[in-house]
């Protein structure tokens, strides 16, 4: 199993253009989640999703969308990139709701807006 | 407000030497709490978790972790730290009346030889 990978690795975006960051997942998890890691703060929920056809709002969703048509994929829409979005994001999975089960990461996409 | 508080920025250990990582938790209902470790250029990966029994909780590489309801802290700890050790370690809580975990700002730890 490759697990839960993500691309690109890096990306420098002007101010105003986007991107697509691609999350895939081997597992057959039910559950996905994109976050942002800033540094010194702790991971912050972008969105995320409970399966195939359903997602929600995290904490920090506002410049983001997100779908989920296949239970494998969960990409990340940057619509309009904003310096604020510079960060690492990170996707993850897990295979049901319950919050004792453990997540399973991505390596990270680095994003850099200018 | 529920926040977790990782009071160490940075900790360099010699390799060999123990180590303890603190972990501190403002969490209104039964916690579940978690250890991650970040190594450079990877993801997150569990070390440990906690979520009922017995309070010391043994992990993946050596690491172990202590639930301190008195004192809301789960501090997680290992005898002898090698090279290999150095990473970011994140420290996580939820409950089930959350459907996210509240995360640490995490702790890089510096091994020096």
């Amino acid at each position: 199993n490759a697990g839960v990978t993500q691309t690109p690795k890096f990306r420098i975006l002007k101010i105003g253009q986007s991107m697509t960051l691609q999350c895939t997942q081997d597992m057959n998890h039910n559950y996905m989640y994109w976050y942002r890691q800033d540094p010194g703060m702790g991971l912050k929920l972008i969105y995320y999703s409970v399966g195939a056809g359903i997602t929600d709002k995290g904490e920090v969703p506002n410049g983001y969308n997100v779908s989920r048509s296949t239970t494998e994929d969960f990409p990340l829409r940057l619509e309009l990139a904003a310096p604020s979005q510079t960060s690492v994001y990170f996707c993850a999975s897990k295979t049901g709701g319950a919050i004792q089960e453990t997540q399973y990461f991505g390596p990270g996409t680095r994003l850099l807006v200018l | 407000a529920q926040s977790v508080t990782q009071p160490d920025i940075h900790i360099t250990v010699s390799e060999g030497a123990s180590l303890e990582l603190r972990c501190n938790y403002s969490y209104g209902a039964t916690p579940y709490l978690f250890w991650y470790v970040q190594s450079p250029g990877q993801g997150l990966q569990l070390l440990l978790k906690y979520f009922s029994g017995d309070t010391l909780v043994q992990g993946i590489k050596g690491f172990e972790a202590e639930f301190k309801r008195s004192q809301s802290s789960f501090n997680l700890r290992k005898p002898s730290v090698h090279w290999s050790d150095a990473a970011e370690y994140f420290c996580a809580v939820g409950a089930d009346s959350n459907y996210q975990l509240i995360w640490g700002a995490g702790t890089k730890l510096i091994i020096k030889p």
